[in-house]
């Protein structure tokens, strides 16, 4: 139980293009979840927690504008990379919190972007 | 700030060794901890997770401890085989913080058949 699965696995772009990826919660809901961003040999970096039926919040410094972040059911949440750059390339991953995993976290398996 | 540290951030050891991986954080006042083990290019396997009222959980090979007044958790690993060579994160999240899961940078572990 407590499955989040993450689309697509990887993807690669143009530079300027836009990217969506999602992250739904299989077999419970998610009223909160939340999206990171990791570079080579880093550990992840927090880029905003995603609220069901409102508008996510951004850590400081992940421009918004950038990043749309869309939780409009229960069960899913999309990150969409817009006008992508070779430097948002990196290992995007989304997690939840739920009380089936008392209250712990589950992540995706994450999506490796490559904008070309 | 709330901030999660790891060390050491390698380590190398032979097979069958016991070890012990720190984790540290800032501000006692901690909702859970978390530790994960991501392998080279995939995501996160959760592997214990800790409450603020508990001291330690155990799973297999592996047992995790909390002391918050120290701020402190380590993660002992028993016996351990080739098969445990990944990276090993700690996550802490807050009461204050919104539940928000923040992450140390890692250490890579490294088992020498």
């Amino acid at each position: 139980g407590a499955v989040v699965s993450q689309h697509p696995s990887w993807v690669i772009c143009k530079s300027g293009t836009s990217v969506k990826i999602e992250c739904r919660s299989l077999d419970f809901q998610a009223t909160t979840m939340f999206w990171y961003r990791q570079f080579p040999k880093q550990s992840l970096m927090l880029m905003a927690t995603s609220n069901e039926g409102s508008k996510a919040t951004y850590e400081q410094g992940v421009e918004k504008d950038k990043f749309l972040i869309n939780h409009a059911s229960l069960t899913l949440s999309t990150l969409t990379v817009t006008s992508a750059h070779p430097e948002d390339s990196s290992f995007y991953i989304c997690s939840a919190r739920t009380d089936r995993f008392n209250y712990g976290y589950t992540f995706g398996s994450g999506t490796r972007l490559t904008v070309v | 700030k709330q901030e999660v540290t790891q060390i050491p951030a390698a380590l190398s050891v032979p097979e069958g060794e016991n070890l012990v991986l720190n984790c540290s954080f800032t501000d006692s006042a901690i909702y859970n901890l978390q530790w994960f083990r991501q392998d080279p290019g995939k995501g996160l396997t959760s592997l214990l997770l800790i409450q603020s009222s508990q001291r330690e959980q155990t799973s297999g090979r592996l047992n995790a401890s909390l002391d918050k007044s120290s701020g402190r958790s380590t993660l002992y690993i028993a016996a351990s085989q080739p098969g445990d060579s990944a990276t090993y994160l700690c996550a802490v999240s807050w009461v204050d913080s919104s539940y928000k899961l923040i992450f140390g940078s890692g250490t890579r572990l490294l088992v020498r058949p």
